[in-house]
């Protein structure tokens, strides 16, 4: 299937720093997605990209849907200790859902020092 | 309230022993699916459902069944688990209007 490299793999900060993560790919994606994921839960959309060059926020998320369509960036802002998680980029080829679900990136861990 | 429920939450078998992990969805999706998580490698699809009675494999079918009765009801089914089927597992659905996937909170499961 296809690949979604995703990096980093894990990242430890002092809280209140900011944090960037990325995803690209081989092949171009029509959404993009991103996802975290706490211990011991499922993971939890956070945010939806849907067109190349979109710039989307939620609190201190931001994420942004590459102009090539084959990367995807996340940037968390002034971080707090319940940032800690996994975060997980997801892609799909198709823009309205058809076919077969998600691919999704190999994850970066969180941890975030009080 | 919408969710994704999957059953059990943690379990230990051991090698050939037959085991099915349920995944019950409340919000009428059309599309469901499994994946496994490992450390890593993030999430990797097994099976896939578009619809009753549609399923299809996913990138690692190896080792699963799936059946697709019911709308709501997406079963995984490990008919003589291995060592290397130890996982997280993850049920995940969402309808057929949207990309967004709503996850279950996982099962454990360890194959000694």
């Amino acid at each position: 299937g296809q690949q979604l490299n995703q990096s980093p793999q894990s990242m430890f900060i002092q809280e209140g720093e900011d944090v960037s993560m990325n995803c690209t790919s081989s092949s171009i994606f029509n959404t993009w997605l991103w996802y975290k994921q706490d211990p011991g839960e499922g993971p939890v959309l956070l945010i939806a990209l849907y067109k190349a060059g979109e710039l989307t926020s939620n609190g201190r998320l931001t994420a942004q849907f590459g102009i090539t369509r084959k990367d995807s960036f996340l940037n968390i802002s002034a971080s707090i200790p319940s940032d800690v998680g996994i975060y997980f980029c997801a892609g799909s080829p198709f823009s309205n859902n058809a076919g077969n679900m998600l691919t999704f990136g190999g994850g970066t861990r969180l941890m975030v020092k009080p | 309230e919408a969710q994704v429920t999957q059953n059990p939450r943690y379990l230990i078998t051991v090698t050939g022993k037959k085991l099915t992990v349920t995944c019950s969805q409340n919000m009428n999706h059309e599309y469901m699916s499994w994946y496994r998580q490992d450390p890593g490698l993030g999430l990797r699809q097994i099976y896939y459902s578009m619809n009753v009675e549609v399923t299809d494999k996913g990138d690692v079918p190896e080792g699963y069944k799936v059946s697709r009765k019911e709308k709501r009801n997406f079963p995984l089914i490990l008919e003589s688990p291995s060592p290397n089927q130890t996982s997280l597992y993850f049920c995940a659905s969402r309808d057929n209007l949207n990309t967004e996937a709503f996850f279950g909170q996982g099962t454990r499961l360890t194959v000694v």
